[in-house]
Order: C-alpha cells, then sequence, then structure tokens
C-alpha cells in the first residue's frame, strides 16, 4: 500500500522550461514533506522540504506547493537546465517516526538543450 | 565535512548466503535508517537506530537485521539472500530530526 503517490512516472522539458512533479497523500499524520534528487549510481540528495503551516516554499530554481486540505504538494523546476535531469522523489514522515520516510515511486526528469 | 558513507560499494552475492553492509553516519549524528531501493522504485524504509536503540522497522522479513554501534555507526545484515534482494541499499543519518542524509549506497547483487 503505496501511502505517498507521484506522478509523472516520467517528463521531458526543454530547457528553459518549467517541470512540475506531483505528489498526494492520504495519511494526515504526516507532517514533514521533502523531495529529494538522485543521479543514477548515487544517494538521493535533499532538495527542499516543508511542513503543512506553509502552503509555499522556494529555494532558488526550486518551489514547494502545498495543499493540506486537498493532500498534494508539489514540486516546480524554474528554468529547467540539462544538469537537472535526475529522478526525483517526493516524500513525507510524521512526529511520532521522525526516521521513516515514506517515498513516492519517483518522477524521471529529462531536460533537453 | 564528510557526509554518509557507506560500504562496500558493490557486492556480489548468491543465493542462501550472508551479507553484512556498514554505514558511517554524519559526525554528530545519533540517527541512522537503513532503506532499500530496487531498481526504478522508491526506496523503502528497513529499520531505524536512534541512540543505539531500534526506533522502527519496516515491512521486512526476519532475515533483515540491524544494530548501532556506541560511535553511532551501523550495520544492516541479511540472511539466506534470495534474488529479490538485489537492490540499493541506502543508509541515511540525522541529528534527531525529520531532516535526513543519504549515504551513496551499496549496491548488492544476488545471483
Amino acid at each position: 500500500q503505496q501511502q505517498v503517490k507521484q506522478s509523472p512516472q516520467s517528463l521531458i522539458v526543454q530547457k528553459g522550461g518549467i517541470s512540475i512533479i506531483n505528489c498526494a497523500y492520504e495519511n494526515t499524520a504526516f507532517d514533514y514533506f521533502p523531495w529529494y534528487q538522485q543521479f543514477p549510481g548515487k544517494g538521493p540528495a535533499l532538495l527542499i522540504a516543508i511542513r503543512p503551516d506553509v502552503s509555499e516554499k522556494k529555494e532558488g530554481r526550486f518551489t514547494i506547493s502545498f495543499n493540506k486540505s486537498a493532500k498534494q504538494f508539489s514540486l516546480h523546476i524554474m528554468d529547467s537546465q540539462p544538469g537537472d535531469s535526475a529522478t526525483y522523489f517526493c516524500a513525507a514522515s510524521k512526529t511520532d517516526s521522525w526516521g521513516k520516510l515514506q517515498f513516492g515511486a519517483g518522477t524521471q526528469v529529462v531536460v533537453t538543450p | 565535512d564528510a557526509g554518509v558513507t557507506q560500504s562496500p560499494t558493490h557486492l556480489i552475492k548468491t543465493r542462501g548466503q550472508q551479507v553484512t553492509l556498514r554505514c558511517s553516519p554524519i559526525s554528530g549524528h545519533k540517527s541512522v535508517s537503513w532503506y532499500q531501493q530496487v531498481l526504478g522504485q522508491g526506496p523503502q524504509f528497513i529499520f531505524q537506530y536512534y541512540e543505539k536503540e531500534e526506533r522502527g522497522r519496516g515491512n521486512f522479513p526476519d532475515r533483515f537485521s540491524a544494530r548501532q554501534f556506541p560511535n553511532y555507526s551501523s550495520e544492516l545484515n541479511v540472511n539466506a539472500l534470495l534474488l529479490g534482494d538485489s537492490a540499493l541499499y541506502l543508509c541515511a543519518s540525522s541529528s534527531g530530526g525529520y531532516t535526513q542524509y543519504f549515504g551513496p549506497g551499496t549496491r548488492l547483487t544476488v545471483l
């Protein structure tokens, strides 16, 4: 039973375009929502994270939008670059199990020159 | 500063064998979590250890076990290996809050 559902599975975007990845969750106890970037053969690297008391968080070209009532959150990558080509994972965790991240299935992003 | 380190990088085993994977957390971090990542999927939580105590266990069989040492490094053991255990095994460390930092992983291939 997947607690975090991620879409799309893959995404192709032109250089300079916007990449948008969506995630949905069911467990309302989740209170921490990070996004990770993973390159082939490497471990996931934390990009940005948000708590449910904030509707949007921006760090550089990366923005998380959070909709608590819809139980959805998304990652926007502005001005996408070829170096952004990677697999992106959303995840969620909750206070009583803060060391346990529930991951989405991942989105493979390809940025074309 | 050194990040999370894992050893070995790659490992090839045959069915039925046992394997031990090692993880050293970021200096000062007392929590280590282990994840299994099958090719093309998101990481799946296996264990968390905090201050040398098991704090969480995922939906994995008893063939999987782990421990944490006084210096907060950790080992993951898998007995009676199956073909389906082939995966990237990731270790993540945390200072005690939500933020987890992942190591590069150990690629285990079971033949």
